[in-house]
């Protein structure tokens, strides 16, 4: 199956600053790559997405950016909060399916 | 409200006992989905479903089984096979066509004794 590399598996920002997370893939079939947010016990939840005919997509303080030529995509945090404080993971779709990496814990330091 | 509904939340059982998860979505999607999910590693698909009476394993699927006899449900069964049943479960479900939003319930959380 599809294999995504997420690094780092740990983050910690000051508040205020900005956190980016990376991720790398092998297929070059790939498509649709999103990214979810995980709080505490509960599920993870859709926060940004980006096809691959779009290199960049911005929502107010979150950003996604793609690579494809170089197999890579990015989720930037700016003016990060400590409700930002969760476990982010990448995922990409092929093959029928969503494969995710193996995620971020990301903590702000007030 | 509309969304996915797991049960339930927590759950105890025995060595050598097989345990259903319930998953049930009044969202009208036809794609219904099983993840694992086990500390540093991620979620890894177990089984997944694109219409009712049809499924597909996962990466993970050995140990587990699944029916889709109705569009709005999806159990998961963890069997006595299953070598390492202890983790976290999230059923998820979504539109098919476009790769689009999985819409994740709030997970059951299997331990076995």
């Amino acid at each position: 199956g599809e294999n995504v590399e997420q690094h780092p598996s740990t983050l910690s920002v000051q508040e205020g600053d900005s956190a980016v997370i990376k991720c790398t893939y092998s297929d070059s079939a790939s498509n649709y790559f999103p990214w979810y947010k995980q709080e505490l016990g509960k599920g993870p939840q859709l926060i940004i997405d980006i096809r691959s005919n779009v290199g960049e997509k911005k929502d107010q303080r979150i950003a996604v950016t793609l690579n494809k030529t170089a197999k890579h995509f990015s989720l930037h945090i700016t003016e990060t909060q400590p409700e930002d404080s969760a476990v982010y993971f990448c995922a990409l779709f092929g093959n029928e399916k969503l494969t995710f990496g193996t995620g971020t814990r990301l903590t702000i330091i007030p | 409200d509309g969304g996915i509904t797991q049960s339930p939340k927590y759950l105890f059982r025995k060595e050598g006992q097989n345990v259903t998860l319930s998953c049930e979505q009044n969202l009208n999607h036809d794609a219904m989905y099983w993840y694992r999910q086990d500390p540093g590693q991620g979620l890894r698909l177990i089984y997944y479903s694109q219409i009712v009476n049809d499924f597909q394993k996962g990466d993970i699927a050995e140990g587990y089984s699944v029916s889709r006899e109705k569009k709005e449900s999806f159990p998961l069964t963890v069997t006595s096979a299953q070598k390492n049943p202890t983790a976290f479960y999230l059923c998820a479900s979504s539109r098919t066509g476009t790769p689009g939003e999985l819409f994740f319930g709030e997970g059951s959380r299997l331990t076995v004794l």
